[in-house]
């Protein structure tokens, strides 16, 4: 069976240190990968997508960007977090090709700017 | 588009209680729909989902109905449990959407005991 990995749970890190936040699928091979962020008490905003190694799509300009080094593999990163980083990010994964399926989320990362 | 700027509207039932969440959706071209329960600091897990050639589909005390000549979606828990307290997502997905999905603001809902 599939599964998703996230990692860390939580995090806490100061105003202008860098980021990493790694997920990991298996079970899978090329599956649509995602980031989403979520600011507490309100929806999902995606953040980037993947259909493919180093195939990577940006939603919305700001201060993080994503890499899928391997095909399963995908993370999202900041040189230097500002504190409107501050957030439940989530990674997800689909079947390709797109639509028609479900999305399948991890566990999620609260990250606290401080 | 997302509606990722708005405070979570809230549905509190009584335990027992039939619940009704609703959603409306953007694009009259989406094909396939989800609905998503998340739970508080975890991510959302998958209920139901529907297709765009069907208006009805029931599940284990859910059903989703769909209407796409005013685009809405609903989700109906019976007889509601506390365990049922959570945020409820809707998601449309399109392949003009490339591989995404569209997601609603959600609902909070929660189970009076």
């Amino acid at each position: 069976s599939q599964t998703i990995h996230q990692w860390p749970a939580t995090l806490v890190q100061p105003v202008g240190s860098p980021l990493s936040l790694e997920c990991t699928v298996e079970g899978t091979s090329n599956p649509n990968l995602y980031w989403y962020r979520q600011a507490a008490g309100r929806g999902l905003q995606l953040l980037f997508y993947s259909i493919g190694i180093d195939q990577i799509s940006s939603e919305v300009p700001q201060n993080l960007s994503a890499s899928r080094p391997q095909d399963r593999q995908f993370i999202l990163s900041s040189k230097k977090l500002l504190l409107s980083d501050s957030g439940f990010y989530l990674c997800a994964w689909s079947v390709q090709p797109g639509g028609g399926t479900e999305a399948f989320f991890g566990q999620g990362t609260r990250l606290t700017v401080v | 588009g997302e509606s990722v700027g708005l405070h979570l509207p809230t549905l509190s039932v009584q335990e027992g209680d039939n619940s009704i969440i609703n959603c409306a959706y953007s694009n009259s071209a989406s094909d396939y729909f989800i609905w998503y329960k998340q739970e508080s600091g975890k991510g959302p897990q998958f209920i139901i989902d529907i297709r765009s050639n069907m208006d009805k589909r029931q599940g284990q005390r859910v059903t989703v109905l769909l209407n796409k000549t005013v685009k809405h979606l609903s989700l109906q828990i019976a007889a509601t449990q506390p365990g049922d307290s959570a945020v409820y997502f809707c998601a449309e997905n399109h392949n003009n959407y490339g591989q995404n999905f569209v997601f609603g603001p959600g609902t909070r809902l929660s189970v009076l005991p």
